[in-house]
């Protein structure tokens, strides 16, 4: 079956614009993650969604980010006035539930440039 | 707060010799311990994980890790590298208590000379 999807694969902005980050999920999967690849930060944890309950955004670095899900499937992570600091791959990964021990699949990425 | 630690930042290793990533995890109780590979330009793959049981755990690609807990370690091994085995290698724990969120160590870029 598909895998975790991630559109665009890279994204090139200028500072102080707003861009969209969007994640398709494996079907079925009612678990969804955002996480971030940087240089200087390595891989960190952003927010993560499960079924209808409150999201969990205990890693989104400032006000600037947020993310929503939409119909429990796609979601989209907004990243408000970028900063050239944003620029890192943003992943996403889907498991089937919130357990620790379920495995996590990660999509390609996206790479994004602030300039 | 959860914390992982690869101490080796490059290996490199010939071609069908054998290969060990070290990963130390600090955490107070029985942490779930993963093993992921991310190939240039792609997403994390799953190599293995640990969650109860048998301390040595296999995985795909002939890989297996041994969780230590006298020493808080969950090391990646296997016998035989191929070059096809050129990576980037993420140890990862995660648990209940603080969220399911995966804590990533730095990584251990492995290089495979022929």
């Amino acid at each position: 079956g598909a895998g975790v999807s991630q559109s665009p694969s890279n994204k090139v902005t200028e500072k102080g614009k707003d861009v969209e980050l969007r994640c398709d999920p494996i079907s079925g999967h009612t678990a969804l993650y955002w996480y971030r690849q940087s240089l200087g930060q390595g891989l960190e944890f952003l927010i993560y969604f499960q079924g209808n309950s409150a999201p969990d955004k205990s890693g989104l670095p400032s006000d600037r980010f947020s993310a929503e899900r939409t119909g429990g499937s796609v979601s989209t992570l907004t990243i408000q006035r970028t900063q050239q600091e944003d620029s890192a791959v943003y992943l996403c990964a889907s498991s089937l539930g919130l357990r620790s021990q379920e495995t996590q699949y990660f999509g390609p990425g996206t790479r994004l440039l602030v300039l | 707060a959860q914390s992982v630690t690869q101490p080796d930042i490059h290996i490199t290793v010939s071609e069908g010799a054998s290969l060990e990533l070290r990963c130390n995890y600090s955490y107070g109780a029985t942490p779930y311990l993963f093993w992921y590979v991310q190939s240039p330009g792609q997403g994390l793959q799953l190599l293995l994980k640990y969650f109860s049981g048998d301390t040595l755990v296999q995985g795909i690609k002939g890989f297996e890790a041994e969780f230590k807990r006298s020493q808080s370690s969950f090391n990646l091994r296997k016998p035989s590298v191929h070059w096809s085995d050129a990576a980037e290698y993420f140890c990862a724990v995660s648990n209940m208590e603080y969220g399911n969120k995966l804590v990533f160590g730095a990584g251990t870029i492995l290089r495979v000379k022929s």
